[in-house]
């Protein structure tokens, strides 16, 4: 069974950079892409974007396109989103998704969550 | 930008019934939408892709239809654990993949 665990919650100040990690298990082959999606509280779903960890290929939305970075390290089957000049709307759930067809996400992380306060 | 507008926000059903949950696009998308189920303090969980296709291990009580513009979910006999809320997202036009701000079913 493919499983994705995300690293824990995270309280950070605004202007700050936070880093959450994304580990895959279960999944023998590395031809996957990992996306990251933010769910703001009470809020609906924003794809944020993804990287390819077999080339390191990344393809970001608009959104936070200088401001998210993520990469990949295929060993140990881990990706990484970096979010930096945080702002208190940035407070969300971030969750990792699993894709091997750049089209739906299946299976996905548990989330993280990232509180921005002062 | 795609973007996805699901009616209505609010839909109050009784266990036992039929729910239909509406997801539309601002401009075709052929077949290329998925639905996702998430509970409270849960991740999204993948019900239906191209459309029409249940994803591994979904009830049967669970279709998707439609295509260009237009698609609709339906759950043919609501269980108390339908109760949740349902994301429609697009990948015909991407970056940015988009989803709809989403329907909460609760129960009537």
């Amino acid at each position: 069974e493919v499983q994705l665990v995300q690293s824990g919650a995270e309280v950070k100040k605004p202007g700050a950079t936070v880093k959450i990690s994304c580990k895959v298990s279960g999944y023998t082959f590395i031809d996957y892409y990992i996306y990251w999606v933010q769910q703001a509280p009470g809020k609906g779903l924003e794809w944020m974007g993804l990287v390819h960890p077999e080339d390191g290929e990344t393809v970001y939305a608009e959104k936070f396109q200088g401001r998210v970075t993520i990469t990949a390290d295929t060993s140990p089957d881990t990706t990484y989103m970096e979010l930096s000049s945080l702002r208190s709307e940035d407070t969300a759930v971030y969750y990792c998704a699993l894709t091997t067809t750049r089209n739906w996400f299946d299976p996905w992380g548990q989330g993280t969550l990232v509180t921005v306060s002062s | 930008e795609v973007v996805m507008t699901q009616s209505p926000a609010t839909l109050s059903v009784s266990p036992g019934e039929r729910a239909t949950l509406s997801c539309r696009a601002s401009q075709s998308v052929s077949r290329n939408l998925a639905w996702y189920q998430q509970m409270p303090g849960q991740a999204p969980r993948l019900l239906i892709y191209d459309a029409s296709t249940r994803a591994t291990g979904i009830p049967a009580r669970f279709s998707g239809s439609g295509s260009g513009t237009e698609f609709t979910l339906t759950i043919s006999s609501l269980q108390s654990e339908d109760f949740a809320i349902y994301y429609c997202q697009q990948y015909n036009n991407w970056p940015p993949h988009t989803f709809g701000q989403g329907t909460k079913l609760e129960i009537k």
